[in-house]
């Protein structure tokens, strides 16, 4: 069965700093990846996705994401984080030809004015 | 075109009552997937729902846990006889076919939050 690790729980940037969340996973092929964002009391929203090709992903809110094969990892980045940037972000991971996603535990992103 | 809509947001029961969870898709979406999300953890998969069938229940405990997708209506979440460890976010999403492909994506409500006293 696959799984997905989120090492870090909380992460604190200051506004306009660079920001790298982790994520690992273990699965036995090369899975569907997704970056989710929770804002509080909000439901996810679909940040970027990777299926095949390019391992260089471009979302929406300026992130952007590299599916790195030998690492399994999928690390999520944004070169300057904006205060309403601070929210929960959930990694997931979904074997190919499967509806059922695995989540990270999240990690909640406190922003500094 | 509103998005998933779920009601109520916040819930609060005490034990042994039952708890109701409504969850009504995109327009145009037949295809409903039920998450519950527990304390400082990720979601996990409960079911998964077309108009009137049950597809997949893997995540679902096998007990006081129910859901349905009438051919009319919202999807019902049903939790009979609630326990404090019932407590926990639902989310529900949906998408217009079988999600999972690179064209297809789930759409997530706001989720509703449940209480147990």
């Amino acid at each position: 069965a696959q799984s997905v690790t989120q090492p870090d729980i909380h992460i604190t940037v200051s506004e306009g700093a660079s920001l790298e969340l982790r994520c690992n996973y273990s699965y036995g092929a090369t899975p569907y990846l997704f970056w989710y964002v929770q804002s509080p009391g909000q439901g996810l929203q679909l940040l970027l996705k990777y299926f095949s090709g390019d391992t260089l992903v471009q979302g929406i809110k300026g992130f952007e994401a590299e599916f790195k094969r030998s690492q399994s990892s999928f690390n999520l980045r944004k070169p300057s984080v904006h205060w309403s940037d601070a929210a929960e972000y959930f990694c997931a991971v979904e074997p190919g030809g499967s509806y059922i996603p695995t989540f990270g535990r999240g990690t909640s992103l406190i922003v500094h004015p | 075109n509103a998005g998933v809509m779920q009601n109520p947001r916040h819930l609060v029961r005490r034990r042994g009552q039952e708890a109701r969870l409504r969850c009504s898709p995109m327009k145009g979406h037949s295809h409903v997937y039920w998450y519950r999300q527990l304390p400082e953890e990720g979601l996990k998969f409960m079911v998964y729902l077309q108009k009137e069938n049950i597809i997949d229940e893997s995540g679902m405990p096998k007990e006081r846990f129910s859901a349905e997708f009438p051919k009319e209506g919202p999807s019902i979440l049903r939790i009979q006889q609630v326990v404090r460890g019932d407590s926990a976010a639902y989310f529900c999403a949906s998408s217009p076919r079988l999600a999972g492909g690179p064209q297809e994506t789930q759409y997530f409500g706001p989720g509703t939050r449940l209480l147990v006293l």
